[in-house]
């Protein structure tokens, strides 16, 4: 079945450093990649998406790169902030259905 | 708009015991699933539905019942509990297909704690 793999599971950074997290996915077909942010006993709330059809995507300080071929992708955090602190999850899925979730990376920022 | 909504938010129950946990969400969206989260392992998909009338399994369906007779609502049923369903349950939705946005919206969880 479906399978995503994200790494490192814990990533520690000095605050004003870059993070980077990666994903790579089984299922050829998937065209929907969301990142979510879950903070400590709260709901995952979306941070960024990319779509298969754009191999890059920017806001602000977060970036997500994308590679068809080699089915992976990446989470680029720029000038890291305390409270980016949280635990990130890469997902795929075909069409923004069936979305299946990486196991998840914890995010240490210190200041 | 509320969102979407979960209750309970917190549950114990014994083991063998059946229980319903209620999801709403009044943004008329198509799509509607379940995860539940354990420690260390993500999110993983319980069932989802495109649809009202329309549900599928996802990732670990063994032990759940879902049924969707509304757009609104996508309840989830324990059939007959076990420790090995101690977790935290969200329910989660998104537009559909017909549209090119595809933002999935959580509630805010139900914690379980089966005995």
């Amino acid at each position: 079945g479906e399978n995503v793999e994200q790494h490192p599971s814990t990533l520690s950074v000095q605050e004003g450093d870059s993070a980077v997290i990666k994903c790579t996915y089984s299922d050829s077909a998937s065209n929907y990649f969301p990142w979510y942010k879950q903070e400590l006993g709260k709901r995952p709330q979306l941070i960024i998406d990319i779509r298969s059809n754009v191999g890059e995507k920017k806001d602000q300080r977060i970036a997500v790169t994308l590679n068809k071929t080699a089915k992976h992708f990446s989470l680029h955090i720029t000038e890291t902030q305390p409270e980016d602190s949280a635990v990130y999850f890469c997902a795929a899925s075909v069409g923004g259905f069936k979305t299946i979730f990486g196991a998840g990376t914890r995010l240490f920022v210190k200041a | 708009n509320a969102g979407v909504t979960q209750t309970p938010k917190f549950q114990v129950l014994k083991t063998g015991q059946s229980m319903t946990l209620q999801c709403a969400q009044d943004m008329n969206h198509e799509y509607m699933s379940w995860y539940r989260q354990d420690p260390g392992m993500g999110l993983r998909l319980i069932h989802y539905s495109v649809g009202a009338g329309i549900t599928d399994q996802g990732e670990v369906p063994n032990g759940y019942n879902v049924s969707r007779s509304t757009t609104e609502d996508f309840p989830l049923r324990l059939l007959s509990a076990a420790p090995s369903q101690t977790s935290v349950y969200f329910c989660a939705s998104s537009r559909g297909l017909r549209t090119t946005y595809n933002e999935q919206f959580f509630g805010p969880g139900t914690r379980l704690t089966v005995l």
